[in-house]
């Protein structure tokens, strides 16, 4: 079974940092893209991190950037989100999403559609 | 940014009846977006990508058109089991959007 089970949410005050882990087991985690959305009841779903599958290409939302830090070990199948400087509206229930976007060594193919999600974590700041 | 704007926010509709939510985006993205669906407590669920592409173990009753701004997700016969949210969303380029989401309710 395609699995992702988050855990490292919690009550963190302004200004604190949490991180964020996400274990996934089931595929070939080494290959696929892996993502962190999260979601509140006033914004709906917000996009706010990806990550290459080999972990060398990272991307941000403006929201995040420069207080976030994704980063994958592809040894231990793990995803993780590192949060500094956290502010009030980064209260949110976070999912770690993995994409459809597999790539070898040779090429990459699929797509970017979010095709696995864990169970949500929930932050509150 | 490119901003994905769905219609309608809430739609009341029976079960058999033929329900359309359409996603717009605020410049071309191509074919580059998924739907997904979501149910109350629950992680989205991906139901289509690349605008048309059925997700597998998604059934075919959803169904996904369009391409560059206009896109529209179809449920050709409403399921009780279909009452949920529905979000579109495009990965044309970063940052990633959603749409404000779909709530399917019954009527």
């Amino acid at each position: 079974e395609v699995l992702l089970l988050g855990s490292g949410g919690g009550l963190v005050q302004p200004g604190g940092s949490l991180r964020l882990s996400c274990a996934a087991s089931g595929f070939t985690f080494t290959t696929y893209a892996m993502t962190w959305v999260r979601q509140t009841p006033g914004k709906g779903l917000e996009w706010v991190s990806t990550i290459s599958n080999s972990g060398s290409s990272t991307w941000y939302a403006d929201s995040v950037k420069g207080r976030f830090t994704i980063s994958r070990d592809n040894s231990n199948n793990t995803l993780s989100l590192q949060m500094n400087s956290l502010r009030a509206d980064d209260t949110a229930l976070y999912y770690c999403a993995k994409t459809g976007r597999h790539c070898t060594s040779s090429r990459c193919r699929g797509h970017y559609g979010m095709d696995v999600w864990g169970q949500g974590i929930t932050v509150t700041v | 940014d490119i901003q994905m704007t769905q219609s309608p926010s809430t739609l009341s509709a029976s079960v058999g009846d033929r329900v359309i939510i359409t996603c717009r985006a605020s410049q071309s993205i191509s074919s580059w977006l998924a739907w997904y669906q979501q149910k109350p407590g629950k992680a989205p669920n991906l139901l289509i990508y690349e605008a048309s592409n059925l997700e597998s173990g998604v059934p075919s009753r959803f169904s996904g058109s369009g391409s560059g701004t206009e896109f529209t997700l179809t449920i050709s016969s409403l399921q009780p089991d279909d009452f949920a949210t529905y979000y579109c969303q495009h990965y044309n380029n970063y940052p990633w959007t959603f749409g404000q989401g779909t709530k399917v309710e019954i009527k």
